[in-house]
């Protein structure tokens, strides 16, 4: 079965320190990979997304993503992070083909402290 | 442009007694409709998906059903509440099931606390 795995469930940086926030999947066929972001008090919105092409893709806010597919990953990136990034993030994965659904991973907390 | 909306924002309500969400969406037609509940630390857990009016799919047991009235339209119900429904529920629209790229919008959330 399909299934994303998070390895971070909360972490905590200062202002203007790097994040990378890993992601990794399970499943061997073609993917379409998002990465999710729910602001405190806010939607949950989409921050990026790859379907094909480079596999690094550029989101809103500075962040970008690399997708790995020999490492089946598809981790986020800032090189600066900023206190309004604090944020729940998710990634997610669907399976190419309508009659695949989109597995969700558990969230990673990253607080910003200013 | 699309937007979609979610009421009500919060609902405090006694074990037993019914329940209703609503979600509509505007600025699209024939939209796939989902809801999810949100739980900490649990990620997002998909309850059910509708790709037409009257067209509901459930992905999991539960105490929980929903309704598609109408196009832009999908309520989640439950007759009798239990204490574990207690959680944040969220609508979300995209293109083709689960959307066809993966791709969804997401209403603000409901946070429904069952005493």
């Amino acid at each position: 079965a399909q299934s994303v795995s998070q390895h971070n469930h909360h972490v905590i940086l200062s202002e203007a320190a790097s994040l990378e926030l890993g992601c990794n999947y399970s499943y061997g066929g073609t993917v379409n990979l998002f990465w999710y972001v729910q602001y405190p008090g806010q939607h949950l919105q989409l921050l990026l997304k790859y379907f094909s092409g480079d596999p690094l893709v550029k989101g809103i806010k500075g962040f970008e993503a690399e997708f790995i597919k020999s490492k089946f990953s598809f981790n986020l990136r800032k090189p600066s992070v900023q206190w309004s990034d604090t944020a729940e993030y998710f990634c997610a994965v669907k399976g190419a083909g309508n009659n695949r659904k989109l597995i969700w991973g558990l969230g990673t907390s990253l607080a910003v402290n200013p | 442009s699309q937007t979609i909306h979610q009421w009500p924002a919060t609902l405090v309500q006694p074990v037993g007694s019914p329940l209703s969400l609503e979600c509509t969406v505007e600025g699209t037609s024939n939209p796939n409709l989902y809801w999810y509940r949100q739980a900490a630390g649990r990620g997002l857990q998909l309850l059910f998906y509708s790709v037409g009016i009257g067209q509901i799919s459930s992905e999991v047991p539960q105490n929980l059903s929903a309704s598609r009235p109408q196009d832009r339209q999908f309520i989640l119900s439950s007759k009798k509440l239990l204490l574990s429904d207690s959680g944040f529920y969220l609508c979300a629209w995209g293109q083709g099931e689960q959307g066809l790229t993966g791709e969804l919008f997401f209403g603000e959330g409901s946070r429904l606390t069952v005493l």
